[in-house]
């Protein structure tokens, strides 16, 4: 099954400890893409990669690191996460920005940091 | 930079009847694409409908129509038949195309929908 999974889905934690979400995809898409949702403010971009080894800041990048080492992989790190970076994340791909192809979304990863 | 706005954060709509959710958006590209999200309470992210900026026909997708209107830069979303598995968040996205376009989603507010049984 054509899917995005994230890892975990759940985590409360406190300031200043490191974390990763983790986000794969089994479709050999080469653009993943990482967004946080708050209350109305829809969702936002943090960080995007066109491919292996090719990766951008979006909207929101402060306090956000990620890599892509692998083509299935795009994990998001948080070095000393704060509560201002309590939100629910998704990672989302697709098969390349060239053409109006579907963008697949994971099933989300809230996050609180107390 | 381009900007979506969805100006209604909720609304409300009798099962089997008619609902339309405003989306407008503002951009400068003449090349792009529209789209309506729903998020329902399990949170996953459904794509309900796309629309290319360059074709002049509305999408329609089974009881999920829109109505795009290029020059006013709106994109509204009309749901017939409103089935009580619609109620849900609906978002509006768009979508840059050409040399400018990082494949970012700029999405709206959201506007919550909920069905009446």
């Amino acid at each position: 099954e054509a899917q995005v999974t994230q890892n975990p889905r759940y985590l409360i934690t406190v300031t200043g400890k490191k974390l990763t979400v983790t986000c794969s995809q089994n479709m050999n898409h080469e653009y993943m893409s990482w967004y946080r949702q708050d209350p109305g403010l829809g969702l936002r971009q943090i960080y995007y990669s066109m491919n292996v080894e090719v990766t951008d800041k979006g909207d929101v990048p402060e306090g956000y690191k990620v890599s892509r080492k692998e083509k299935r992989n795009f994990p998001l790190i948080l070095e000393s996460p704060s509560p201002n970076q309590t939100s629910l994340y998704f990672c989302a791909s697709s098969l390349s920005i060239g053409t109006p192809d579907t963008q697949y979304f994971g099933p989300g990863t809230r996050l609180t940091v107390l | 930079a381009q900007t979506v706005t969805q100006s209604q954060p909720e609304m409300s709509v009798q099962e089997a009847e008619t609902v339309t959710l405003s989306c407008t958006y503002d951009t400068s590209e003449s090349d792009y694409y529209l789209f309506w999200y729903k998020q329902p309470p399990s949170r996953q992210m459904i794509l309900v409908i796309r629309q290319e900026a360059y074709k002049q026909q509305n999408a329609t997708e089974n009881r999920f129509s829109v109505n795009f209107q290029k020059a006013a830069k709106s994109f509204s979303l009309k749901i017939s038949d409103s089935q009580l598995g619609d109620a849900a968040m609906y978002f509006c996205a768009y979508r840059g195309y050409g040399s400018s376009n990082t494949g970012k989603l700029i999405f709206g507010q959201g506007t919550t929908l909920q069905v009446k049984p």
